[in-house]
């Protein structure tokens, strides 16, 4: 049984350089989340999925990020527009289809925007 | 709105001695959850525990033990005889209602010395 997995795992670009990232979930998880982190701080979230619908989002999600999960497989989190106070890490989770179920996290993928 | 919080930023112990973390928490729904999660130097978060809002027994699984009090909204996490490699970031988390996010505490950083 492989856990979630995030790819890349470093990302550096320059400020106004668009990026995306992916996620592959546990494969028997419907729901899949993606929270932020930065340094010092816990993991703030950001959207979630059940299935393929995308049922919440932060208001930390400006119009310059969108996520995407399509098939209820895999996530993309795309950030347009790279600003240096995106610079964070960028976790990844899921979890059964319902809110008692804990979720894992993947490793996660560390965004430097120069 | 939920909040946790870990007043204790940052924690120093001597290895074999017993560490509490301590964890509060806000939250105006009647049925909610409570996690604990070890993120270890190589950055990916680690479950360690849920527990649910109507269970206050207390739990123990191996040297950790967690202690649920809903009179006083806490939720503390004890590690006995502490090892070099308990050292990490502690996170306690929330989720509840119709909430399916996690809220996470800014996390304490224990560090288990030799």
């Amino acid at each position: 049984d492989t856990g979630v997995s995030q790819d890349p795992r470093h990302k550096i670009t320059k400020r106004g350089q668009n990026v995306t990232f992916r996620c592959d979930p546990i494969s028997e998880h419907n729901r899949l989340y993606w929270y932020r982190q930065t340094l010092g701080q816990g993991p703030e979230f950001l959207t979630y999925f059940q299935n393929e619908a995308q049922l919440e989002k932060s208001r930390l999600l400006s119009d310059r990020f969108s996520a995407e999960r399509p098939k209820g497989s895999f996530s993309t989190l795309e950030i347009q527009r790279t600003e240096q106070g995106d610079s964070a890490m960028y976790l990844c989770a899921s979890s059964f289809d319902t809110y008692s179920y804990e979720q894992y996290f993947g490793p996660g993928t560390r965004l430097t925007v120069t | 709105a939920q909040k946790v919080t870990q007043a204790q930023t940052e924690i120093s112990v001597v290895e074999k001695e017993d560490v509490t973390l301590d964890c509060v928490y806000e939250t105006r729904d009647t049925t909610y959850y409570l996690f604990w999660y070890k993120q270890p130097p190589s950055g990916e978060l680690v479950f360690l525990i849920r527990r649910n809002s109507f269970d206050e027994q207390n739990e123990i699984s191996g040297r950790y033990s967690w202690n649920f009090q809903k009179s006083t909204s806490s939720f503390n996490f004890t590690i006995t005889a502490s090892q070099v490699v308990d050292s990490a970031v502690y996170f306690c988390a929330l989720s509840g209602g119709s909430n399916y996010k996690l809220t996470f505490g800014k996390g304490t950083l224990l560090t288990v010395n030799p």
